[in-house]
């Protein structure tokens, strides 16, 4: 069973540009998570997508965007690039059930300069 | 808000116990999930028990969760070079996790 799968594995941007993230869950799964993470604050949630629809952002400016198609891939952009956005961000892949524990990918490490 | 901390740093030498541990404040969470994170990777699901669980053993890691002081904690046995990461602990919300500032286990050999 593939596990969960985020490409690019590595960005450089340069400062105002937009970038758009990739990630594909594990088979069967409908519920696509993503979450930044930074030395400074830690691992943070950005939205959860289930169904095509968001069910849940955290607290991110209009920025971060996202979506997700029917096979349950789902896509992340962040416009205007700041300095600050420079992370590594992360998809998590949850199936259903009592137990929903989310499965990672490999994160896509974002450099802004 | 949630609040989970953690000990940024742990160092033990190869085939000792390491014993990582997390403090939380909400303690409405129905799991509690340990992850790890090598270098340049994502996060790994090591374990995690339900919170109506006192510890639960797998294979060398032991999870200990005492809810009446929202501490929990992982025991790794015989701490192998393979095992240093960062591990993270995670609260289950209602959408989303909450993690703690992460350990970096250190494995001198």
């Amino acid at each position: 069973k593939a596990g969960v799968t985020q490409t690019p594995r590595y960005l450089i941007k340069t400062r105002g540009q937009q970038v758009t993230l990739s990630c594909s869950p594990i088979s069967g799964h409908r519920s696509v998570s993503w979450y930044q993470q930074t030395p400074g604050q830690g691992l943070q949630f950005l939205f959860e997508y289930f169904s095509e629809t968001q069910r849940n952002k955290g607290n991110f400016p209009g920025r971060f965007s996202g979506r997700q198609f029917s096979n349950s891939r789902s896509e992340m952009n962040v416009s205007t690039l700041e300095l600050g956005d420079s992370a590594l961000y992360l998809c998590a892949s949850k199936g259903t059930g009592v137990n929903t524990e989310a499965f990672f990918g490999q994160g896509t490490r974002l450099t802004v300069v | 808000g949630e609040d989970v901390e953690q000990s940024l740093f742990l160092s033990v030498r190869e085939g000792d116990s390491s014993v990582i541990n997390c403090t939380y404040t909400d303690s409405s969470s129905t799991y509690l999930y340990w992850y790890k994170q090598e270098p340049g990777a994502g996060l790994q699901l090591l374990t995690y028990i339900f919170s109506n669980m006192d510890m639960k053993q797998d294979q060398r890691l032991t999870v200990l969760l005492n809810k009446k002081d929202k501490h929990l904690s992982l025991r790794i046995a015989d701490t192998q070079t393979g095992d240093s990461a960062i591990y993270f602990c995670a609260l289950s919300g209602t959408y989303k996790y909450i993690f703690g500032t992460g350990t970096r286990l250190k494995v001198l050999a």
